[in-house]
């Protein structure tokens, strides 16, 4: 079955350290998404792409940065990790075959920044 | 401005008591999509519903439902005779047409605890 995965699922770091998390989907999406949960504030779009070699910033951007060189995956990295930036990280893929597209999540991952 | 307002951060109830999620939103563009998604105490993000603007039937999936209303801006969720596996974290979304791109406006969602 087509999924979205991410990896690692739990991860503890140290401020200012450089932090990658993997995003992988099998389901050919052309749509990725980053995005970032807080209490009390929802679900924030960090960055997106639409495509292979296309990426964007999204409303909460400022100290991560995204690369798309396939379709099935969209590391994000984390350039010098502060500690506001401890959080729980979702992924999420949509087809792009119209704007309608339902997103569908990762499993999110949990980084803590010490 | 585009946006939507989970106005109930925590909602309780007992086993068996229907329950409704407010959700308004607010965009300038004509069509757009809106959405629930149900996050439970594992974390991850499960897709409930989407419906577009141009339809205003309401919704019926089991014991949940949705009743969209363009004239209040409002896309309400009701679960029926709810059940101690209902205890979870409710997020509606809009996805904007014209001005969103496939961007997804969240809420800042709703906690529903329901007790046996």
């Amino acid at each position: 079955d087509a999924e979205i995965t991410q990896s690692p699922r739990h991860k503890i770091t140290e401020t200012g350290r450089q932090v990658t998390l993997a995003c992988h989907q099998t389901w050919n999406h052309n749509n990725m998404f980053w995005y970032r949960q807080d209490l009390g504030h929802g679900l924030r779009l960090i960055h997106y792409s639409y495509g292979v070699h296309d990426t964007n910033k999204g409303e909460v951007s400022d100290g991560y940065s995204v690369s798309r060189s396939n379709t099935e995956d969209l590391p994000l990295t984390l350039e010098s990790a502060a500690s506001s930036q401890t959080s729980v990280y979702f992924c999420a893929s949509s087809s792009g075959q119209g704007r309608t597209d339902t997103q569908y999540f990762g499993p999110g991952t949990r980084l803590t920044v010490l | 401005a585009q946006k939507v307002t989970q106005a109930q951060t925590e909602i309780s109830v007992v086993e068996k008591e229907d329950v409704t999620l407010d959700c308004v939103y607010e965009t300038r563009d004509t069509t757009y999509y809106l959405f629930w998604y149900k996050q439970p105490p594992s974390g991850e993000l499960v897709f409930l519903i989407r419906r577009n603007s141009f339809d205003e039937q309401n919704e019926i999936s089991g014991r949940y439902s949705w009743n969209f209303q363009k004239s209040t801006s409002s896309f309400n969720f009701t679960i029926t005779a709810s059940q101690v596996v209902d205890s979870a974290v409710y997020f509606c979304a809009l996805t904007p047409f014209n001005t969103g791109g496939f961007k997804t406006i969240f809420g800042a969602g709703t906690r529903l605890f329901v007790k046996a």
